[in-house]
């Protein structure tokens, strides 16, 4: 059974730092690209960044210099380093798989964890 | 960076209804689209991906439609496990975007 755990949430201080993991099993995460999507409070999804197979990675402007993707094949586990927090980054912390097909490209996600929630606050 | 437009942002529908919901990006992106429903406390879940491919398990009232800039999610006759906010997302390009979602509620 394909699943997705995200943990390292929490309470953090304007400025300060988290790292996210997220935890797959039931599939060989090397052959997909992992991307985290997040929540603010009330409002829609916003997509934040990605890591592919090939470990190329990719940022949306609000967290480009901030936000570090990065995988680790052998703990099949993705992570987000989130650093110089703000309280806008407050949010539920998604991450969600897809696959990359070499005719057609990205194919969106098929599986998401069920997300793990960042206040940024004093 | 690629602009997906939802609309509308919400809409009230009866059981038995047929509901269109569409998402307009602001350049051309194929067939690069997904649609997403959510359920509240709930992560989202794919009803339609490659635009117009129905993913595996989702009932066949629900549908999609378009290419290049437009399109649609059509859901033939609404029932009540439908009542949720759905959300296209562009995977054409980086940075990928979703749309501002729309809530469909019990008319």
């Amino acid at each position: 059974e394909v699943q997705l755990a995200e943990s390292g949430g929490g309470l953090v201080q304007p400025g300060g730092s988290l790292r996210l993991s997220c935890a797959v099993s039931g599939f060989n995460v090397s052959d997909y690209y992992i991307s985290w999507v997040r929540q603010a409070p009330g409002k829609g999804l916003e997509w934040i960044s990605i890591v592919y197979s090939g470990e190329s990675t990719f940022y949306a402007d609000s967290v480009r210099g901030r936000f570090i993707i990065s995988r680790d094949n052998s703990k099949n586990t993705i992570y987000l380093q989130m650093n110089s927090l703000r309280a806008d980054d407050t949010a539920l912390y998604y991450c969600a798989r897809g696959y990359y097909h070499i005719l057609s490209g990205s194919d969106g996600f098929d599986y998401w964890g069920q997300g793990n929630p960042v206040t940024v606050s004093s | 960076d690629i602009q997906m437009t939802q609309s509308p942002s919400s809409l009230s529908a009866s059981i038995g209804d047929r509901v269109t919901i569409t998402c307009r990006a602001s350049q051309g992106i194929r067939n690069d689209l997904g649609w997403y429903q959510q359920k509240p406390g709930k992560a989202p879940k794919r009803l339609i991906y490659a635009a117009s491919s129905l993913q595996s398990g989702v009932p066949s009232r629900f549908s999609g439609g378009g290419s290049g800039t437009d399109f649609t999610l059509t859901i033939s006759s609404l029932q009540p496990e439908d009542f949720a906010t759905y959300y296209c997302l562009q995977h054409n390009s980086h940075p990928w975007t979703f749309g501002q979602g729309t809530k469909v509620e019990i008319k």
